[in-house]
């Protein structure tokens, strides 16, 4: 079975800086997709970023990027110039490319950004 | 165009009642998953259903819960003689058919349930 882990409980960054993510996970397939997503306090689920397994090039959405290393099995959200929007869980999940496609996330990370 | 929609939003039931969680999934969306999202933790995987089938529910809890997604209608998490453990925000998502757009699932804003 799929596993996803986030081993940072919660993590602080100062406005503008930079902050990395860290996440995971294990799995024999090699066909699947990754994700990070971002939970505000208000609960809305919000996809930050994806990344396919059978690309070698990183992700980039704006400030958002990660660094893919697939034979470590690892997958870390960097953000820069960090802002205080960017205050809230962070979940790394893995999505296989079999009859289902569903989610299986991580523990999540509370990022707070500080003023 | 609307995004996913869930209610209702908050939901309190007694130990022993009955629970309903409905979803309408985006405009011309086929695919919906059911999450549940315990206080504290990540979201765990409960059901996937295509209209009037349900594809994988490995996620299930065996007895009280059950799902469906009619051909018209919302999808509807029902969960029977609810206990203070199904206390969580139950989360809705959506995708479109063939696999359109990447995989993406967009979620609803969730359902939390407490339990007296």
């Amino acid at each position: 079975a799929q596993t996803v882990t986030q081993s940072q409980p919660e993590m602080s960054v100062q406005e503008a800086e930079t902050v990395t993510l860290s996440c995971t996970y294990d799995t024999s397939e090699n066909n699947y997709y990754l994700f990070w997503y971002k939970q505000p306090p208000s609960r809305q689920m919000i996809l930050v970023i994806r990344q396919e397994a059978y690309k070698q090039q990183n992700a980039t959405e704006n400030r958002f990027s990660v660094n893919f290393q697939k034979a470590a099995k690892s997958f870390s959200l960097k953000i820069s110039d960090s802002q205080l929007g960017d205050t809230a869980m962070y979940f790394c999940a893995f999505m296989m490319r079999d009859s289902s496609y569903k989610l299986i996330f991580g523990s999540g990370t509370r990022l707070l950004v500080r003023p | 165009n609307a995004g996913v929609m869930q209610n209702p939003r908050h939901l309190v039931r007694r130990r022993g009642q009955e629970a309903r969680l409905r979803c309408s999934p985006m405009k011309g969306h086929s695919h919906v998953y059911w999450y549940r999202q315990l206080p504290e933790e990540g979201l765990k995987f409960m059901v996937y259903l295509q209209k009037e089938n349900i594809i994988d529910e490995s996620g299930m809890p065996k007895e009280r819960f059950s799902a469906e997604f009619p051909k018209e209608g919302p999808s509807i998490l029902r969960i029977q003689q609810v206990v203070r453990g199904d206390s969580a925000a139950y989360f809705c998502a959506s995708s479109p058919p063939n696999r359109q757009g990447n995989n993406e699932q967009f979620f609803g804003p969730g359902t939390r349930l407490t339990v007296l």
